[in-house]
């Protein structure tokens, strides 16, 4: 089974604090994404990355920035913690084969309440 | 751009019931990907199946069943019997490519469908 780990399932910060979220996939998958969660907007893309070191934007980077130092961690970084980055975070991995039919699996989530 | 739409916002039933959740998605790749997610309430976001475009075929897998017509751009799933474990959000997505080469991807999600089941 494929299990992405995420460091945890609440958090709350203080407006202006740097934040890191961190997620562990052990499936040894290329593929690394991050997501938040709102309600009624759906899921939207934060970061993703094909490959250690590397990193792509999404539809939503702004206020966010991610490290992938190793192959199995995706880490995501709001380097000035702000109310409205108040939300779930989703990480997900995906194993490099078709491309755009690889399927993603998730982590548990993790709910982040900014003060 | 790429859309997916989930027009129910939220259904409620009664146990054993029958239900169907409506996907219809907008792309103008030739060749994509169809998938629905269940998120219960625990928040993690469970993998339940994958399509491509050239696979028309309904689907079933026990009480569930997708119906995938391209003629409508719709990929509908039902639920046989429901159960109140089925109680969760429902999301249907797109796969889009990011850039020409195909290399780059990403996951269009539509806002989920809540579904509740009662007993």
């Amino acid at each position: 089974d494929v299990k992405v780990t995420q460091s945890s399932r609440y958090l709350v910060k203080r407006t202006g604090e740097k934040v890191f979220l961190e997620c562990v996939q052990d499936m040894d998958h290329e593929n690394m994404f991050w997501y938040r969660q709102d309600p009624g907007l759906g899921l939207r893309l934060i970061y993703f990355s094909y490959d250690v070191k590397m990193k792509e934007k999404g539809d939503i980077p702004e206020g966010y920035s991610v490290s992938r130092e190793k192959k199995e961690r995706f880490s995501l970084i709001l380097e000035s913690a702000s109310t409205n980055q108040t939300s779930m975070y989703l990480c997900a991995s995906s194993l490099h084969t078709s491309g755009k039919g690889d399927t993603q699996y998730f982590g548990p989530g993790t709910r982040l309440t900014v003060l | 751009a790429q859309k997916v739409t989930q027009a129910q916002t939220e259904i409620s039933v009664v146990e054993k019931e029958d239900v169907t959740l409506d996907c219809v998605y907008e792309t103008r790749d030739t060749t994509y990907y169809l998938f629905w997610y269940k998120q219960p309430p625990s928040g993690e976001l469970v993998f339940l199946i994958r399509r491509n475009s050239f696979d028309e075929q309904n689907e079933i897998s026990g009480r569930y069943s997708w119906n995938f017509q391209k003629s409508t751009s719709s990929f509908n799933f039902t639920i046989t019997a429901s159960q109140v474990v089925d109680s969760a959000v429902y999301f249907c997505a797109l796969s889009e490519d990011l850039n020409s080469g195909g290399s780059n991807y990403k996951l269009t999600f539509g806002k989920g469908t809540l579904l509740t089941v009662n007993p």
